[in-house]
């Protein structure tokens, strides 16, 4: 079965810095990969997604990750984190049969001012 | 606002009661899920259905909870005989394996 870790429950950084948010994954092809993200008590917002092709994808608020195949990574990046970037980040993959999606256990970002 | 709409946005109930909630979806999209939520994980897979059919149920979704999608548009998921442990956040979303647009959410507490 498809599964995705995120070893990091709880990240702080300070505005401005840097942010790299990790996300490994098992699947028996390449996958597809993607990263969401959600505010407190709201929905989850698609933040980029990786099919194939380029390996560094562009998402939207400034993000962007990886796929690294060799370490079945996707990992998340910001190169210089904003206040409202404070929020939950959910790594996803499809199931088995492509049907829905299984997610990380998530990753709570802290922005300190 | 990815346009998919949940009702209601919260839910505070007694156990033993039955709650019911409702999604619609973006028009377009044939698929609509159902995930929970529990606090500090992501989101699991419940059921999803292709227009009206609901086509796979998670072991998750136990014999007290149904969803329906009765003309392909709408979706409700009913809750009978409430836990404690159904406490979470029900989210639904609309789209396919490529990719999926999530409503709101609904906040159930069981007290």
């Amino acid at each position: 079965a498809q599964s995705v870790t995120q070893p990091d429950i709880h990240i702080t950084v300070s505005e401005g810095a840097s942010l790299e948010l990790r996300c490994n994954y098992s699947y028996g092809a390449t996958p597809y990969l993607f990263w969401y993200v959600q505010s407190p008590g709201q929905g989850l917002q698609l933040l980029l997604k990786y099919f194939s092709g380029d390996t560094l994808v562009q998402g939207i608020k400034g993000f962007e990750a990886e796929f690294k195949r060799s370490q079945s990574s996707f990992n998340l990046r910001k190169p210089s984190v904003h206040w409202s970037d404070a929020a939950e980040y959910f790594c996803a993959v499809p199931d088995n049969y492509g049907q829905n999606f299984v997610f990380g256990p998530g990753t709570r970002l802290s922005v300190l001012p | 606002d990815t346009g998919v709409s949940q009702d209601p946005r919260h839910k505070i109930t007694k156990r033993g009661q039955n709650v019911t909630f409702r999604c619609d979806p973006i028009s377009e999209h044939n698929r609509l899920y159902w995930y929970r939520q529990t606090l500090g994980q992501g989101p699991e897979f419940l059921t999803y259905f292709q227009n009206e059919a609901q086509l796979e149920k998670s072991r998750l979704l136990s014999d007290r909870f149904s969803a329906e999608r009765p003309k392909g548009s709408f979706s409700t998921l009913e809750i009978q005989r409430t836990e404690q442990g159904d406490s979470a956040m029900y989210l639904c979303a609309t789209g396919n394996s490529n990719e999926q647009f999530f409503g709101p959410g609904t906040r159930l507490t069981v007290l």
